[in-house]
């Protein structure tokens, strides 16, 4: 099974930086996603990462340490229009079918303020 | 290319009715899930269909069922409605080639309330 942990709301201030962090217990593991999601909106794909380290694009960078259970989104230069919810997926193969389950944390809201 | 489309975008159904939802995935995907979000649970996985057959499950009761067509368009089905399906449903497609590194690409979603 999965369990994952993010913070359910976090604010920072218009051009700072700011981490979401995301813990996760799991059987198995084949990587982990990040999505952002507007209100009322689907969730968009921001990054993956399967193997230790950081993964960078452009404002948004994602760290993965696997022996933690511990992954981190970084975004820099925050931006009014980055207000959104942040949700931390992991993906383990289900039975070896072939089919690989995603699951999710709660996601986190990040207001960013003037 | 165009993204994942939902029909219906918004649904109001009363208790002890049914309903279908259509995902229509990226063209050339071949596997889709289907989830469903609510504010107290988040984004729970319902199933994944691949190939018309249904691969993957999650813990949802039977009332939750799905198919797939061979153009690889997908229809989810609850019936006997609860107040409790109220919720976003979110379909997501993927290449899902075995041992692919895929991403899952997520619809507008359903919005579906019942009274």
């Amino acid at each position: 099974g999965q369990n994952i942990d993010q913070p359910t709301e976090m604010t920072a201030t218009e051009g700072a930086i700011v981490q979401i962090n995301c813990t996760y217990q799991t059987s198995g593991f084949n990587g982990l996603f990040w999505y952002q999601q507007h209100a009322g909106e689907a969730p968009t794909f921001l990054s993956y990462n399967v193997l230790d380290g950081l993964e960078e694009k452009g404002r948004f960078s994602s760290f993965l340490s696997r022996s933690k259970g511990y992954s981190y989104l970084l975004l820099k230069e925050l931006q009014m229009k980055d207000s959104a919810s942040y949700l931390c997926a992991v993906r383990d193969e289900y039975s070896g079918a072939g089919s690989y389950q995603l699951t999710f944390g709660k996601g986190t809201k990040l207001s960013v303020i003037p | 290319k165009a993204g994942v489309t939902q029909t219906p975008r918004y649904l109001i159904k009363t208790r002890g009715q049914q309903v279908t939802l259509s995902c229509s995935p990226i063209s050339g995907h071949r596997s889709v899930s289907w989830y469903q979000q609510t504010p107290g649970q988040g984004l729970q996985f319902l199933f994944e269909y691949f190939s018309e057959t249904q691969r993957n499950k999650g813990n949802f009761p039977g009332r939750f069922s799905g198919r797939q067509f061979s153009n690889s368009r997908s229809e989810m089905n609850v019936s006997t409605l609860e107040l409790g399906d109220s919720a976003l449903y979110l379909c997501a497609s993927s290449l899902a080639g075995r041992g692919s590194t895929d991403t899952q690409y997520f619809g507008p979603g359903t919005r579906l309330t019942v009274l």
